[in-house]
């Protein structure tokens, strides 16, 4: 199985400030998808964004953005202008475009925001 | 919010006791998972399922069993709950699999 790492256990941002969550990931496969999830305390596993590895361009959400870096199989999630409502557990996500269902989840990155 | 409910939401039960869990969509997505989640190993896949009566095994299937009757209920069952499978348990729906997965709220389970 791929693996999904997530080297920052937990994260500090001030309000109205700029964060990035790193993400680095396993593969040989050339074809596959990657997502970060948020999880708020209220335990409910939310799509924040998905990038297809076939895109060159870095996928975008509104404030949320990605670093997509194939070769180096680097896929950061950058959060501008930080919101209270971002406080949550962050996790970084693969799935295979052509073997398997599953998604492969990184052990998740603690988020937390400062007014 | 993707119309995935689970049932029940809390559950407490001794070691050697059957256990279901009930996932329902209202989306008429063909895939569904169950998931489990445990502090230090993000989300592990327990079992999929492809299509009514179409099910496999994911990650960490041992002691678990599923069924999917009808194509908005997939139920994973523990047929004797053990103290390693306390934890957190949520279902997924995908239209396909090239789509992302959206979640249920998850299940607290508590095997004592």
């Amino acid at each position: 199985a791929q693996t999904v790492t997530q080297s920052q256990p937990e994260m500090s941002v001030q309000e109205a400030e700029t964060v990035t969550l790193s993400c680095t990931y396993d593969t040989s496969e050339s074809d596959y998808y990657l997502f970060w999830y948020k999880q708020p305390p209220s335990r409910q596993m939310i799509l924040v964004i998905r990038q297809e590895a076939y895109k060159q361009q870095n996928a975008t959400e509104n404030r949320f953005s990605v670093n997509f870096q194939k070769a180096a199989k680097s896929f950061s999630l950058k959060i501008s202008d930080s919101q209270l409502g971002d406080a949550a557990m962050y996790f970084c996500a693969y799935r295979s475009a052509n073997s398997g269902y599953a998604l492969n989840f990184g052990k998740g990155t603690s988020l937390l925001v400062t007014p | 919010d993707a119309g995935i409910t689970q049932s029940p939401r809390h559950k407490v039960t001794e070691t050697g006791t059957p256990v279901t869990l009930r996932c329902h969509q209202t989306e008429n997505h063909r895939y569904m998972y169950w998931y489990r989640q445990d502090p230090g190993h993000g989300l592990r896949l327990i079992h999929y399922s492809y299509g009514v009566k179409d099910t496999d095994k994911g990650e960490v299937s041992d002691g678990y069993s599923v069924s999917r009757s009808k194509t908005e209920d997939f139920l994973l069952t523990l047929e004797s709950a053990t103290s390693s499978q306390t934890s957190v348990y949520f279902c997924a729906i995908s239209f396909s699999v090239s789509y992302e997965q959206y979640f249920g709220p998850g299940t607290r389970l508590t095997v004592t």
